[in-house]
């Protein structure tokens, strides 16, 4: 059982957009930046947002991150399906003293 | 470009030991934490702990403590990460990452190295 909830599955269609939801507490979320990671077969995961909001540099400005509360948000426009992924929330909570993640959200371009 | 280079596959038996390594390029690897992650099959990702190889201080998740060591050689620029009383749920891929430090951002990661525990 993850700490941070996110659904398991989303899909959208190519050049559409879709949002992937980051449930979390105020001892997580509520107090921390938010990470966002995306992790495809046979690479190595990579960092799309941190800091909640920010890409790092190589990263395109399709891919969005916001917080509201104790929830988080990634945002992707323009759909590809190389985007097909397995995407991931990331923090640190407080009250564990442990970085926490969300328990994956499996991306499908349909 | 910073790059992790982890070490490769192991199979261990139950109650056995495994370490493994995280080898760094690219930057001063003194000035960001290590942390480690694993994933198990079918699962998702599991925060470890960290170690800040400048002070060799580490920290660790409540359910690694004491089954969990993290060690550095700096002169090599290399982390190592090592479970003890290994189980079959110990099965999983390893990855260590770089994190700025102070922040529970993983902003690289290495390959990651697959471990599997069986009798």
């Amino acid at each position: 059982q993850s700490v941070l909830t996110q659904p398991p599955s989303v899909s959208a269609a190519p050049g559409q957009k879709v949002t992937i939801s980051c449930s979390g507490t105020s001892s997580n979320i509520g107090r921390n930046f938010v990470c966002w990671y995306r992790l495809r077969p046979g690479t190595a995961p990579e960092l799309l947002i941190y800091e909640s909001n920010k890409r790092p540099s190589g990263i395109p400005d399709r891919f969005s991150g916001s917080t509201s509360g104790t929830s988080a948000t990634l945002g992707i426009t323009g759909l590809q399906t190389g985007d097909e992924a397995d995407y991931y929330c990331g923090t640190w909570d407080n009250s564990l003293s442990a970085g926490v993640f969300g328990g994956g959200t499996k991306l499908t371009v349909l | 470009q910073v790059h992790l280079v982890q070490s490769g596959a192991e199979v261990r038996k139950p109650g056995t030991s495994v370490k493994v390594s995280c080898k760094t390029s690219g930057y001063t690897f003194t000035n960001y934490d290590i942390n480690w992650v694993r994933q198990a099959t079918g699962q998702g990702l599991e925060w470890m702990g960290w170690m800040n190889p400048d002070s060799g201080d580490t920290g660790f998740a409540q359910r690694f403590q004491g089954r969990v060591t993290m060690t550095r050689d700096i002169s090599i620029s290399t982390a190592y990460m090592e479970v003890s009383s290994l189980r079959s749920e110990d099965t999983a891929v390893y990855y260590c990452t770089r994190n700025p430090r102070y922040t529970s951002s993983h902003d690289y990661w290495g390959q990651g190295t697959p471990v599997t525990v069986s009798s």
